[in-house]
């Protein structure tokens, strides 16, 4: 089945400095990608996603990569602030007959940015 | 809009006891999904249910179960409580049943086993 790999597991970045977490996948056919950022003791929040037909996708001061042929994506976060301190989760959803709502999610990386 | 609301937020059980968890979705939304998150594992997939019907489950014993009503609240239901079982147990709902539809979590309802 799908697996998702995350890395790093912590990054620590002065306020203003860029962050970049990626992850890789191993099942193919795999084709949509969400972020989602989880701060302390609150739900995971969506804050982007890409689907496969799409090789960038921006928000403002969040962008995530996708590389189908390498089986890799990223999130990148320019001008880091201090609310942006969370656990970040990619995820992957590997394709069962059509069905969704499953989601394998990587280990999470724990940002944080210091003022 | 009210998002996704998870009952209760906090349970303590004993080991063997089975507990209920409950979930309401946001209004429109007939797909919903159950995961649970642990320090060690991370968000793993439990269950998901669309129309009343388990279209997916993760890998977990049998222990692990759930059903969706016809106005897609779900519940899921834990029996035989082991001390591994202490964990977040996360519920979110979607509105389109095609693959890549972003998914809305609850707040959770953390259990602990004693």
């Amino acid at each position: 089945g799908e697996n998702v790999e995350q890395h790093p597991s912590t990054l620590s970045v002065q306020e203003g400095d860029s962050a970049v977490i990626k992850c890789t996948y191993s099942d193919s056919a795999s084709n949509y990608f969400p972020w989602y950022k989880q701060e302390l003791g609150k739900r995971p929040q969506l804050i982007i996603d890409i689907r496969s037909n799409v090789g960038e996708k921006k928000d403002q001061r969040i962008a995530v990569t996708l590389n189908k042929t390498a089986k890799h994506f990223s999130l990148h976060i320019t001008e880091t602030q201090p609310e942006d301190s969370a656990v970040y989760f990619c995820a992957a959803e590997p394709i069962y007959g059509g069905s969704q709502g499953n989601l394998i999610f990587g280990k999470g990386t724990k940002l944080s940015v210091k003022p | 809009k009210a998002g996704v609301t998870q009952t209760p937020r906090y349970l303590i059980k004993t080991r063997g006891q089975q507990v209920t968890l409950s979930c309401s979705p946001i209004s429109g939304h007939r797909s919903v999904s159950w995961y649970q998150q642990t320090p060690g594992q991370g968000l793993q997939f439990l269950f998901e249910y669309f129309s009343e019907t388990q279209r997916n489950k993760g890998n977990f014993p049998g222990r692990f179960s759930g059903r969706q009503f016809s106005n897609s609240r779900s519940e899921m239901n834990v029996s035989t409580l082991e001390l591994g079982d202490s964990a977040l147990y996360l519920c979110a709902s979607s509105l389109d049943p095609g693959v890549g539809s972003p998914l809305h979590f609850g707040n959770g309802t953390r259990l602990t086993v004693t």
